[in-house]
């Protein structure tokens, strides 16, 4: 899992509510992201951000929002506005930004939220 | 649109025995291609990365193979362990896009059974 840590591993949430996950880097990586990853299928992109205080929506974006004040951290927040957030996420980080090349992500061991 | 496909979706193989992965892609200008081994719960850990000029690499009993041409990727896992029983999963990234717009593949998962 490399130097990204996610907190909760597991998060269970009652509808209506928001929850917010923790993502937090040591690696010193410019860029984070946030996935989202659902049984049997590919990792879909959710929010990633290139530099501090500045993010870009992925491609479902709808229902959730980061921030990210400190190059180390990226929290994701699960509003109520996501019909069907129960999912495992996962966060990563690279050390680079949209300079193609082989850039390497490393992601951290995942939050698995669960909407009771 | 960028697709990457994967086969087989699942494959039971005989601990020693070895196997082989498919990845195939239509990511267009291609950058690098990456395989990263998921165990169950937890996240993604990076095997290999291949730009195009590369068409093999090997991390241990992992070797990957990339033919850009055919823009197609294989991972052969040597004398298999029964800690390989996990899900593969193949990811290609364009020229020119942060490795966050990569395209993943919907992954291979395999057990290794004793």
């Amino acid at each position: 899992d490399g130097g990204i840590t996610q907190s909760p591993k597991y998060l269970f949430r009652k509808e209506g509510q928001n929850v917010t996950l923790s993502c937090e880097q040591n690696l010193n990586h410019d860029a984070m992201y946030w996935y989202r990853q659902d049984p049997g299928q590919g990792l879909r992109l959710i929010y990633y951000s290139q530099i501090v205080n500045d993010f870009q929506k992925g491609d479902i974006a709808e229902g959730y929002s980061v921030s990210r004040e400190k190059k180390e951290s990226f929290p994701l927040t699960v509003t109520s506005a996501q019909k069907n957030p129960t999912a495992f996420y996962l966060c990563a980080s690279s050390i680079d930004r949209a300079s193609g090349g082989a850039i390497e992500q490393f992601f951290g061991p995942g939050t698995r939220l669960t909407v009771l | 649109k960028n697709q990457v496909e994967q086969s087989p979706q699942s494959l039971i193989i005989l601990e020693g025995k070895n196997c082989t992965l498919q990845c195939n892609y239509t990511v267009s200008p291609f950058s690098n291609l990456r395989w990263y081994k998921q165990d169950t719960g937890r996240g993604p850990v990076s095997l290999t990365i291949m730009t195009f000029s590369e068409n093999t690499k090997s991390n241990g009993r992992y070797t990957a193979t990339l033919d850009a041409d055919t823009k197609q990727s294989s991972l052969h896992i040597t004398a298999s362990q029964l800690s390989d029983s996990a899900s593969y999963i193949c990811v290609v990234s364009g020229l020119k896009t942060n490795a966050g717009k990569s395209t993943f593949g919907d992954g291979t998962t395999l057990t290794v059974k004793p």
